[in-house]
């Protein structure tokens, strides 16, 4: 297995420009989840899903929208990117709510 | 949300044992987690501790948790330069599905 894949690895992009941060898992898991991690701080959840279809907000959804048309992949979109979005997006999966998680390697975004 | 509280650096000789503290928030989350991370790269899992349980080791890493206190422990014995990273504390509170991170703890590991 490959486990979560996350593409790109690295990107730059120039303020209100628009791109999807992609995720795959092979592991059959329902639930998915995409977290931004700023400099000195922990992970902070943006959106989740619990199922193919269904997707909800997290913590910090704002400038964000996400969509779960099969169980493998969970892409992340940005519409209008800004400064603040400057971050590193870690994409997640797990086989029930309160099971381990399991994260991508990450893909580092900075907006200029 | 409130926050998941972790001293932020420490600083060790390898060889020796390294605690990273934590202190949780929600006395019904059912999983509490350790993470590591190295620089550059994605969290990987560490350990994993139920909520009925005080203790658990995983060869050179032990667990405590005092759900009592709301703390938290991850202990490293004999400490590697390979061990230096960033540990994070994550819970899963009982009123959600995602993992709440602490800032984690970067800790140095000196030859």
């Amino acid at each position: 297995n490959a486990g979560v894949t996350q593409t790109p690895k690295f990107r730059i992009l120039k303020i209100g420009q628009s791109m999807t941060l992609q995720c795959t898992q092979d592991m059959n898991h329902n639930y998915m989840y995409w977290y931004r991690q700023d400099p000195g701080m922990g992970l902070k959840l943006i959106y989740y899903s619990v199922g193919a279809g269904i997707t909800d907000k997290g913590e910090v959804p704002n400038g964000y929208n996400v969509s779960r048309s099969t169980t493998e992949d969970f892409p992340l979109r940005l519409e209008l990117a800004a400064p603040s979005q400057t971050s590193v997006y870690f994409c997640a999966s797990s086989p029930g709510g309160v099971n381990t998680q399991y994260f991508g390697p990450g893909t580092r975004l900075t907006v200029l | 949300g409130e926050d998941v509280e972790q001293s932020l650096f420490l600083s060790v000789r390898e060889g020796d044992s390294s605690v990273i503290n934590c202190t949780y928030t929600d006395s019904s989350s059912t999983y509490l987690y350790w993470y590591k991370q190295e620089p550059g790269a994605g969290l990987q899992l560490l350990t994993y501790i139920f909520s009925n349980m005080d203790m658990k080791q995983d060869q050179r890493l032990t667990v405590l948790l005092n759900k009592k206190d709301k703390h938290l422990s991850l202990r490293i014995a004999d400490t590697q330069t390979g061990d230096s990273a960033i540990y994070f504390c994550a819970e899963i509170p009982n009123s959600g599905y995602a993992l709440n991170f602490g800032k984690g703890t970067s800790l140095l590991v000196t030859p």
